[in-house]
């Protein structure tokens, strides 16, 4: 069974600090692996993908790696803005379509 | 641009009462899911439909159905809900390809 493992559990950092956001998972058969950002009270918004293949994607201010061999992923905010407090989770899709996912990184930016 | 949709947004039940939780999607996804999220528990896979006409249990199916009605609808029933069941509950669906999943705003249920 794929456990899929975020830490920390939450973060606190001032504004423009960069952001460095960590996912492991157990089983490294993945098909791609997905970062989510979700509101207090809100549905989860997708902000980056990775298929199993690469390496890395980028978009804007954000960058996350994966490492399939080593069953890891880490997603990095760079200069931090209290708009990006939320909580963070990652998610990995198996070949059986299956998605499962880590429990959240909740980040606070402070002014 | 809808993405996928969940009805009700909010419901309020009674012990041993039934619902069926609504979603669609209108991106022509083959694989749908039902997840619930409870604070502490993350996000746990309750079913999920890899194509239309399949439909598997995920971590939590136990207490829930689900049909897999066309390519579109995805539902979910309680058919005699429990207090344990008071979660926030998402809908999600991804395409087969690419295998991006997008989900939908969420229905909050309390049970009491």
């Amino acid at each position: 069974k794929q456990e899929v493992t975020q830490i920390p559990a939450a973060l606190s950092v001032p504004e423009g600090e960069n952001l460095v956001l960590n996912c492991s998972f157990t089983d490294s058969a993945i098909y791609n692996l997905q970062w989510f950002r979700q509101d207090p009270g809100k549905g989860l918004t997708s902000l980056l993908l990775i298929q199993s293949s690469q390496r890395e994607q980028t978009s804007g201010r954000l960058n996350a790696s994966l490492d399939k061999s080593s069953g890891r992923s880490t997603l990095y905010i760079a200069a931090s803005q209290p708009g990006d407090s939320a909580t963070y989770l990652c998610a990995v899709r198996h070949g059986d379509y299956k998605l499962s996912f880590g429990a959240g990184t909740t980040v606070t930016v402070r002014a | 641009n809808a993405g996928v949709t969940q009805t009700p947004k909010f419901q309020v039940l009674k012990t041993g009462q039934s619902m069926t939780l609504q979603c669609a999607q209108d991106m022509n996804h083959n694989s749908m899911y039902w997840y619930r999220q409870d604070p502490g528990m993350g996000l746990r896979l309750i079913y999920y439909s890899a194509s239309e006409g399949t439909t598997d249990k995920g971590e939590v199916p136990n207490g829930y159905n689900v049909s897999r009605l066309n390519k579109r609808e995805f539902s979910l029933r309680l058919e005699s809900a429990a207090p344990s069941q008071t979660s926030v509950y998402f809908c999600a669906s991804s395409e087969r390809t690419r295998g991006e999943a997008f989900f939908g705003q969420g229905t909050r249920l309390t049970v009491v």
